[in-house]
């Protein structure tokens, strides 16, 4: 089975500090996401990696960014947190589309960030 | 930029109800479709997907879901709900953009026991 992880289940931080999500997946994936999800607005893509090394914006890039040294880990980076950036980040990654499970997504378990 | 659309956002069963969520995506083009579940306290899984094929795909859990193409709708059906079905539904479309998938608002289904 794959399996996603993230750090934290719960965190909680202050205007303005500086936030690192880690997500790790054990299945070789090329492809990571990072989401956020909020009420209503379902998920909505931050960045993602198609590669060590290489990332991409998504939706909702602003206040955000990542890091991928290596294959299985990809972070999220809040610069300055600020309250609005309140909200679950769920992480995912994809095999590669050779794989006959192209695009289906494998989704960790979630952070619930609260910035005060 | 493609969009996907879930109308229902909360919806209230009781047990043995039939259940269908709809669910409706902007593109023209190939897609490939699929819907996920989160349970109360459990990360996303996948429920059911369409690549290619029969447009009536059979996932977990006695879930269905029927890709019409001309009404660019893949809903999701349950001919029998149970109280274990509780949980938030999401329908995400992949239209060519990399491994990208776009999302739904969601579904909440909660039902009575």
């Amino acid at each position: 089975d794959v399996k996603v992880t993230q750090s934290s289940r719960y965190l909680v931080k202050r205007t303005g500090e500086k936030v690192f999500l880690e997500c790790v997946q054990d299945m070789d994936h090329e492809n990571m996401f990072w989401y956020r999800q909020d009420p209503g607005l379902g998920l909505r893509l931050i960045y993602f990696s198609y590669d060590v090394k290489m990332k991409e914006k998504g939706d909702i890039p602003e206040g955000y960014s990542v890091s991928r040294e290596k294959k299985e880990r990809f972070s999220l980076i809040l610069e300055s947190a600020s309250t609005n950036q309140t909200s679950m980040y769920l992480c995912a990654s994809s095999p590669p589309p050779t794989s006959g499970h192209s695009y289906e997504q494998y989704f960790g378990p979630g952070t619930r960030l609260t910035v005060t | 930029a493609q969009s996907v659309s879930q109308h229902n956002h909360h919806v209230i069963l009781s047990e043995a109800a039939s259940l269908e969520l709809g669910c409706n995506y902007s593109y023209g083009g190939t897609v490939n479709l699929f819907w996920y579940v989160q349970y109360p306290g459990q990360h996303l899984q996948l429920l059911l997907k369409y690549f290619s094929g029969d447009p009536l795909v059979k996932g977990i859990k006695g879930f269905e879901a029927e890709f019409i193409k001309s009404k660019f709708s893949f809903n999701l059906r349950k001919p029998s709900v149970q109280w274990s079905d509780t949980a938030e539904y999401f329908c995400a479309v992949n239209a060519g953009a990399g491994n990208m998938l776009t999302f739904g608002g969601g579904t909440r289904l909660m039902v009575k026991p």
